[in-house]
């Protein structure tokens, strides 16, 4: 594998559900981003990781849960999600926020398309 | 705040037709910017980027120029290929305190042949 990979590719879930995205990278990167990509908005930065510490949670709801075991992997954990949330779920990641160089160039993943009905 | 804004799609246009993308940004500091492209069940990837002003990015045929004046960073290319069909996405970046990257909403290209 090479870049950044996300599983599943397509996930329906109910609202009552439990279910985990999740994201490894194969570039060596220190830092690890998910994003929401939902129709017709911008893309939304959810939550940013460096060295596995969160730096940057924008103000998510809690019914989304990060964890960062390590560099190279990330996960999403959903549980009581809303109709609201279905979009596609990106993951990237890109160096060292530290030390850079500067601009991070991030890496994306192809993304989990997520349905909640 | 810190916002990109850019022309809202779809387009479409003819292989071989000129592509301009127009995109303004507004930001606190001093910006890098990025234009991202992200191709049918694909992620983004990165296009092109530009650091400082007047610095010219390109990839692929597609340039753009890092206006300080007007605060724009337009995304050109002279002629483009049924391949180029993807939604492109301008978008900015600011040192120190904030890494993350402030998106414009993206435009859908669709060249055909």
């Amino acid at each position: 594998e090479t870049g950044v990979t996300q599983t599943p590719r397509h996930l329906v879930m109910g609202m009552t559900n439990k279910k985990s995205l999740k994201c490894e990278q194969h570039l060596g990167h220190n830092a690890m981003y998910w994003y929401k990509q939902s129709a017709k908005k911008p893309l939304e930065l959810m939550f940013v990781y460096n060295f596995k510490e969160q730096t940057e949670n924008n103000s998510v709801p809690s019914r989304f849960s990060p964890e960062c075991p390590n560099s190279s992997h990330l996960f999403l954990h959903l549980h009581t999600l809303q109709p609201e949330d279905s979009a596609l779920y990106l993951c990237a990641s890109s160096q060292d926020l530290r030390t850079g160089p500067y601009p991070y160039e991030q890496y994306f993943g192809p993304g989990t398309r997520l349905t909640v009905t | 705040g810190n916002s990109v804004t850019q022309m809202e799609g779809p387009v479409t246009l003819s292989e071989e037709a000129f592509l301009t993308i127009n995109c303004t940004y507004t930001a606190t500091g001093y910006p890098s910017l990025f234009w991202y492209v992200q191709y049918p069940g694909e992620g983004l990837q990165l296009l092109l980027k530009a650091t400082k002003a007047d610095d010219k990015g390109s990839n692929k045929g597609f340039e753009a120029t890092y206006r300080k004046e007007t605060t724009s960073f337009h995304l050109e290319k002279g002629s483009v290929q049924v391949s180029d069909s993807a939604v492109y996405f301008c978008a900015l970046s600011l040192q120190g305190g904030s890494e993350k990257l402030v998106f414009g909403k993206g435009m859908k290209l669709t060249v055909n042949p």
